[in-house]
């Protein structure tokens, strides 16, 4: 069965450090992979996205994620945390290109960020 | 300039009482997706809705829950007698056109729904 499996439930940071969140997929064919944070009251907000091409993906507020499929990864990088970035981020599977309600979620991490 | 709007943002039930928890999409979106977060599990899809009409309802229990997106007002998705087992936040999201993977989707901050 598709699963994503987000290995780290809380992470605390440094503000300046830098930042690796890991995401891990079960699936058998390339899958449509993204990256959603929610910030403390907000909706959940779309980071970065893959499809195809390039497996290194560049997203907002500073963050890239690598797409790497002989380890069935999709781990979210920054090189510099800022304090702002203290949220829930979540990584998400799409199965197909022609349906976005079917997306398989991980659990989330859930990161904080020391002064 | 709103984004996704879900009240209320808590919601506290007895079991056996009805919960309603509404949805206001993004201007121009006339597409609103629900999504459960359960304690522990990630979040499933539920039911998708355009206005007047459900979609795609093939994650929604069988029993209890209903859904609707009328001409007018915001989306409500509907638990009656509620229980325990219904305690979750619960996460709307809408977006502008049909819902291939290329949709971007927006989200609301969620309401979380106690059942005691």
């Amino acid at each position: 069965a598709q699963s994503v499996t987000q290995p780290d439930i809380h992470i605390t940071v440094s503000e300046g450090a830098s930042l690796e969140l890991r995401c891990n997929y079960s699936y058998g064919a390339t899958p449509y992979l993204f990256w959603y944070v929610q910030s403390p009251g907000q909706g959940l907000q779309l980071l970065l996205k893959y499809f195809s091409g390039d497996t290194l993906v560049q997203g907002i507020k500073g963050f890239e994620a690598e797409f790497k499929r002989s380890q069935s990864s999709f781990n979210l990088r920054k090189p510099s945390v800022h304090w702002s970035d203290a949220a829930e981020y979540f990584c998400a599977v799409g199965l197909n290109a022609g349906n976005n309600r079917k997306l398989i979620w991980g659990l989330g991490t859930s990161l904080a960020v020391n002064p | 300039n709103a984004g996704v709007m879900q009240n209320p943002r808590h919601l506290v039930r007895r079991r056996g009482q009805e919960a309603r928890l509404r949805c206001s999409p993004m201007k121009g979106h006339s597409h609103v997706y629900w999504y459960r977060q359960l304690p522990e599990e990630g979040l499933k899809f539920m039911v998708y809705l355009q206005k007047e009409n459900i979609i795609d309802e093939s994650g929604m229990p069988k029993e209890r829950f209903s859904a609707e997106f009328p001409k007018e007002g915001p989306s409500i998705l509907r638990i009656q007698q509620v229980v325990r087992g219904d305690s979750a936040a619960y996460f709307c999201a809408s977006s502008r056109g049909g819902s291939t993977t290329n949709e971007k989707l927006f989200f609301g901050s969620g309401t979380q729904l106690s059942v005691l």
